[in-house]
């Protein structure tokens, strides 16, 4: 199976702030299968990011998506107060999907 | 509006089994693949198992593999996960869920499992 690490496991940041979350694959991610989920507590997790780097819909431009084959970014550019949350990259490009670990946006 | 709605959670003792159901409306569910994934108290997600739209072609989690089968029943609109040999670290907030299509997918409010004695 495709291991996702994501780094760092903590961000600490204020509202304004860019915020630059990792995740890297320990193998090719077929066709850049790669999503962004966005889980506050309580809540069911919210697509963000698909394909590596396309917006869902609804999803505002300060959210970007970036990277291919391993290595893949999501950029905040500028963070609101309601994107404190935590962040999980997964893959779907194999027949056994994965999540990273995840990264915790705190204020 | 599309409608996902788990039930069939609960407390199960270790060794025992439970089936999870999921009813889906809003959308044909004909056409859609189907996942469950879970999330363990205070942990992260951990995708369990997903279905192809017939049916016919599944895949699970190697931590599931042999315990737990997923199945949809096309005609109700309904998925589920019947889980056998529970353990305790199977507890955990269930979500069902349509996969990523067309830039969208949805989930569930998920449905609490804690395995205990």
């Amino acid at each position: 199976e495709i291991v996702l690490t994501q780094s760092p496991g903590t961000l600490s940041l204020s509202p304004g702030e860019r915020a630059t979350l990792s995740c890297r694959a320990s193998q090719t991610v077929s066709n850049n299968y790669l999503a962004w989920y966005q889980q506050k507590p309580g809540q069911a997790p919210r697509l963000l990011i698909y394909g590596a780097f396309s917006r869902a819909t609804g999803i505002p431009d300060r959210f970007t998506g970036s990277g291919s084959g391993t290595d893949f970014t999501l950029t905040i550019s500028r963070l609101e107060p309601e994107d404190f949350a935590m962040y999980y990259c997964h893959q779907y490009g194999s027949s056994l999907r994965t999540f990273g670990q995840g990264t915790k946006v705190e204020f | 509006e599309v409608q996902l709605v788990e039930s069939g959670g609960g407390l199960v003792q270790p060794g025992g089994s439970l089936r999870l159901s999921c009813a889906a409306s809003g959308f044909t569910f004909t056409s859609y693949w189907m996942h469950w994934v879970r999330q363990a108290p205070g942990k992260g997600l951990v995708w369990v198992s997903h279905i192809n739209s017939d049916g016919y072609s599944t895949n699970y989690a190697d931590s599931v593999k042999g315990r737990f089968t997923i199945s949809r029943d096309n005609a109700k609109k309904t998925l589920f996960l019947q889980m056998n040999s529970l353990r305790a670290e199977d507890t955990a907030v269930y979500y069902c869920g349509r996969m990523i299509a067309d830039g969208e997918d949805y989930w569930g409010q998920g449905t609490l499992v804690t395995v205990s004695s």
